[in-house]
């Protein structure tokens, strides 16, 4: 079945480094892929999305490109800001049916100013 | 309209008590879902809603009940729950299938339970 897989761990970084999440994925088909933020005591907003390779997605200073040969879509953002600090989820959905969302473990950032 | 908003936002319950989550779109959509999110935990698909209709239940167990009685509105009663069923509910929408952007979910903010 579908899959998502993140790359171990909070990841704690300076105000203005340059953030790469890792997200590589397993699914038939071609589904579309998404990344997925949750700020404290919040619920998910989704931050970005693509949906065929080759794709890149981007919003408020993040990218990420959908690479079918490697069945990634890491997730970059070359300054952060304090604000950033949230948990993020890398998720893909099937294209059939209830769209199902397969998750990641999701990744805790954290921003020290 | 582009929310999804649940109610409550916060929820303490007895183990014998009955009570319920709301979750309401103004969206146009005709997908609505609920997940439970433990903390640091990916969210987990309970139940999906399509049209109205009952289409998926993930071996839920039956102390929560999902209701959608109109495609605006989504309910989860709640009955005689543990206190491992404390958590963030989260609800979802999307587009009909063959829609724009049928495929993405726009989540609401949550209701936080907890289960005394």
């Amino acid at each position: 079945g579908n899959s998502v897989t993140q790359m171990e761990g909070p990841v704690t970084l300076s105000e203005e480094a340059f953030l790469t999440i890792n997200c590589t994925y397993t699914a038939t088909g071609y589904p579309s892929l998404f990344w997925y933020v949750q700020y404290p005591g919040e619920g998910l907003q989704l931050l970005l999305k693509a949906t065929k390779a080759d794709d890149k997605g981007s919003n408020k200073g993040f990218e990420a490109t959908y690479r079918k040969e490697t069945t990634s879509f890491h997730l970059e953002k070359g300054s952060v800001q304090v604000s950033d600090s949230a948990v993020y989820f890398c998720a893909l959905s099937d294209t059939y049916g209830n769209n199902r969302l397969a998750f990641g473990k999701g990744n805790q950032v954290v921003v020290i100013p | 309209d582009t929310e999804v908003t649940q109610t409550p936002k916060h929820l303490v319950m007895g183990m014998t008590n009955k009570k319920s989550l709301k979750c309401e779109q103004h969206m146009g959509h005709r997908a609505m879902y609920w997940y439970k999110q433990k903390a640091k935990k990916p969210p987990e698909l309970m139940f999906v809603y399509s049209y109205e209709k009952l289409s998926i239940n993930e071996s839920v167990p039956s102390r929560f009940s999902p209701e959608c009685p109109n495609s605006s509105l989504l309910n989860l009663h709640l009955h005689a729950l543990q206190p491992e069923d404390s958590a963030l509910y989260l609800c979802a929408s999307r587009q009909g299938s063959g829609k724009p952007g049928a495929n993405v979910l726009t989540f609401g903010a949550g209701s936080r339970l907890t289960v005394l």
